[in-house]
């Protein structure tokens, strides 16, 4: 079945620093994928949408600055959290639309920790 | 807004037991109801969905019936296995265009844990 992968699964760095995140769909392509962000035990929640060839749409709250996204192909979608912060700390995932928008695939999730 | 509220975790249970995981939610108009089952080390994945008030959606012996008059969306199953240890979310969306299923709108998540 379809699938996707994010790069790397789990990254540490220290404040101030930036730290690109890659979602890749393998066997299909995507003109639209999603990034969540979960904090623990909390539930998902959607930060923006990448759209291939066009701007990321932003949800409300979310700073388009902090969170760089470039949907560069037709298989890769890239979030950057520049000049990160401890509370940028989260599980990050992005999630692909399958042939016909009939279901999502989901990536691993990325674990970022800042120091 | 949309929401969806889980009941909290973790649940624990042993081989062969009932399984219910609550999930209510609160939605502007008429969403579709999926529940997502995450493996370790693994992304989400679709178990089961519902589109309309009064459908079932099962599969792997799971099932969950979308009931419009409580607003609700329980996880069932009724014999457990020790594979089914895993997080479980329920999630919605509403139907608004083509790409309405990538804006879900999660719960917290239940993780499940069976034991032979």
């Amino acid at each position: 079945g379809a699938v996707v992968s994010q790069h790397p699964s789990r990254v540490i760095c220290k404040s101030g620093t930036s730290v690109k995140i890659e979602c890749r769909s393998l066997d299909f392509q995507a003109t639209t994928m999603f990034w969540y962000r979960q904090f623990p035990k909390q539930s998902l929640m959607l930060m923006a949408t990448s759209n291939e060839g066009s701007k990321a749409t932003y949800e409300q709250g979310v700073e388009k600055d902090k969170f760089l996204i470039n949907h560069a192909s037709l298989t890769l979608s890239t979030l950057t959290v520049t000049s990160a912060h401890p509370e940028d700390s989260s599980f990050y995932i992005c999630s692909a639309p399958g042939l016909a928008l009939k279901t999502q695939y989901f990536g691993p999730g990325t674990r970022l920790l800042v120091l | 807004g949309n929401s969806v509220t889980q009941m909290e975790g973790p649940v624990t249970l042993s081989e062969e037991a009932f399984l219910t995981i609550n999930c209510t939610y609160t939605a502007t108009g008429y969403p579709s109801l999926f529940w997502y089952v995450q493996y370790p080390g693994e992304g989400l994945q679709l178990l089961l969905k519902a589109t309309k008030a009064d459908d079932k959606g099962s599969n792997k012996g799971f099932e969950a019936t979308y009931r419009k008059e409580t607003t609700s969306f329980h996880l069932e199953k009724g014999s457990v296995q020790v594979s089914d240890s895993a997080v479980y979310f329920c999630a919605l969306s509403l139907i608004a265009g083509g790409t309405s299923y990538g804006k879900l709108t999660f719960g917290q998540g239940t993780i499940l844990t069976v034991h032979p």
